[in-house]
């Protein structure tokens, strides 16, 4: 079963739309993770969280933007898409802890941009 | 920066072995790490190696050799639901986990 989800999965909608992609964990984690992924390509991190009111750019350029209000939530927003931000999107978190650090990862999120 | 270099795709049998290498380039290393993602998916992990030498979990091993800046992945006993794409990943930073390119992996009858 999974502890982070990610809404929507997939959506089209045209250039110039505000979109916000949804991503909620339940595991209390209080790190928490966005990467942009092309077909058959690297994941690229573009945010990332460590803890409520924390948010950081990630090594990909992006103009999205995220907020991280409560720790179960880290929303992405995008003001107005554009074909260029055709992707998947994917949401992970980790509870930073010692050790592997593993990242559990959302099922994702394909705009697609007209 | 970071920088993570894998070969792209390898085809194998049912039953058979295959390796998957990556070599890295980081600064700062605090361990390399091995993620599945079957297409469509969502990553998942697979092992983790802080130190030199091989981790075995189950039918999947991990090596790593620091002073090589290298590390890989060997797939034993390959079955059909193994065709995915494989990816090395190093953390940098404060908790950062940067990507190699991947290398996907088709399992054939």
């Amino acid at each position: 079963e999974a502890d982070i989800y990610q809404t929507p999965r997939y959506l089209v909608i045209g250039t110039g739309k505000k979109i916000t992609l949804e991503c909620s964990q339940t595991m209390g984690h209080d790190k928490m993770y966005w990467y942009q992924q092309d077909p058959g390509m690297e994941l690229h991190l573009i945010h990332y969280s460590y803890g409520v009111n924390s948010t950081e750019k990630g090594d990909l350029s992006s103009e999205s933007t995220v907020s991280r209000i409560r720790t179960e939530h880290f929303p992405l927003t995008l003001e107005s898409a554009r074909p260029s931000h055709t992707s998947q999107y994917l949401c992970a978190s980790s509870d930073g802890g010692s050790g592997a650090n593993v990242l559990t990862f959302g099922a994702g999120s394909r705009l697609t941009v007209l | 920066g970071q920088s993570l270099e894998q070969p792209s795709e390898v085809t194998a049998v049912e039953g058979a072995i295959v390796q998957i290498n990556c070599t890295y380039q980081t600064s700062g290393f605090y361990g390399l790490s091995w993620y599945q993602q079957h297409d469509g998916g969502a990553p998942t992990f697979l092992s983790y190696n802080a130190l030199d030498g091989l981790e075995e979990t189950g039918r999947f091993s991990s090596f790593l050799s620091r002073s090589d800046s290298y590390g890989y992945l060997l797939l034993q006993e390959l079955q059909m639901k193994d065709s995915a794409s494989y990816f090395c990943a190093t953390f940098y930073g404060n908790n950062r986990l940067a990507f190699g390119k991947g290398n996907q992996v088709v399992v054939i009858p």
